[in-house]
């Protein structure tokens, strides 16, 4: 089975924080993405990476910047963490000719 | 551009009734339709997909969708509900780009006992 990690489940931060978000995929897939969910907003595309070293803005990368030094391992950060950054962090991974993407369970980040 | 409306955002319906969860999307190529479901406090699964050939498919626990071009819908069906459907489920499209789905806002299915 596909194995998802984040590293944290809940977070909570102070306005004007760095904070680091931690996703892991064991199965050796090409794709990881970052997304924020928020009710009655589905899923947002923050920023998406097809390649160590590679990345790609997504819908709403304002805010944050993302780090892939290796293939298994996608960096969240947000560099000085705001209060409209609250949200649930979802990462995802998926091979490079699948459409199907896998979760990681979530990190609800609170930012007061 | 795509986009994915699911035009009821709660559905709440009883145990063994059936339920339909809608799903209408827009773009101008053609696409490739998913449902993602989330359990409570958990991350999003694939629930089904259509890719090609029978406009129909299923899943393994009974939902099923139809895709219909002419009405740009993908809307979700189970006929008997159980307890354990209770989730958020989540329509969404992609324009035969592995690496771009567009997410609906989701509709949280909830089944009273």
């Amino acid at each position: 089975d596909v194995k998802v990690t984040q590293s944290s489940r809940y977070l909570v931060k102070r306005t004007g924080e760095k904070v680091f978000l931690e996703c892991v995929q064991d199965m050796d897939h090409e794709n990881m993405f970052w997304y924020r969910q928020d009710p009655g907003l589905g899923l947002r595309l923050i920023y998406f990476s097809y390649d160590v070293k590679m990345k790609e803005k997504g819908d709403i990368p304002e805010g944050y910047s993302v780090s892939r030094e290796k293939k298994e391992r996608f960096s969240l950060i947000l560099e000085s963490a705001s209060t409209n950054q609250t949200s649930m962090y979802l990462c995802a991974s998926s091979t490079s000719t699948s459409y199907e993407q896998y979760f990681g369970p979530g990190t609800r980040l609170t930012v007061t | 551009a795509q986009s994915v409306t699911q035009l009821d955002s709660q559905v709440p319906v009883f145990e063994e009734a059936p339920v339909e969860l809608r799903c209408n999307y827009s773009s101008s190529v053609s696409v490739y339709l998913f449902w993602y479901v989330q359990y409570p406090n958990q991350g999003l699964q694939l629930l089904l997909k259509y890719l090609s050939g029978s406009t129909l498919v299923e899943s393994i626990n009974g939902f099923e969708a139809e895709f219909n071009k002419s009405q740009t819908s993908f809307h979700l069906r189970k006929p008997s509900v159980h307890i354990s459907d209770t989730a958020e489920y989540f329509c969404a499209v992609s324009a035969a780009s592995y690496d771009k789905v567009i997410f609906g806002p989701g509709t949280s299915l909830s089944v009273i006992p």
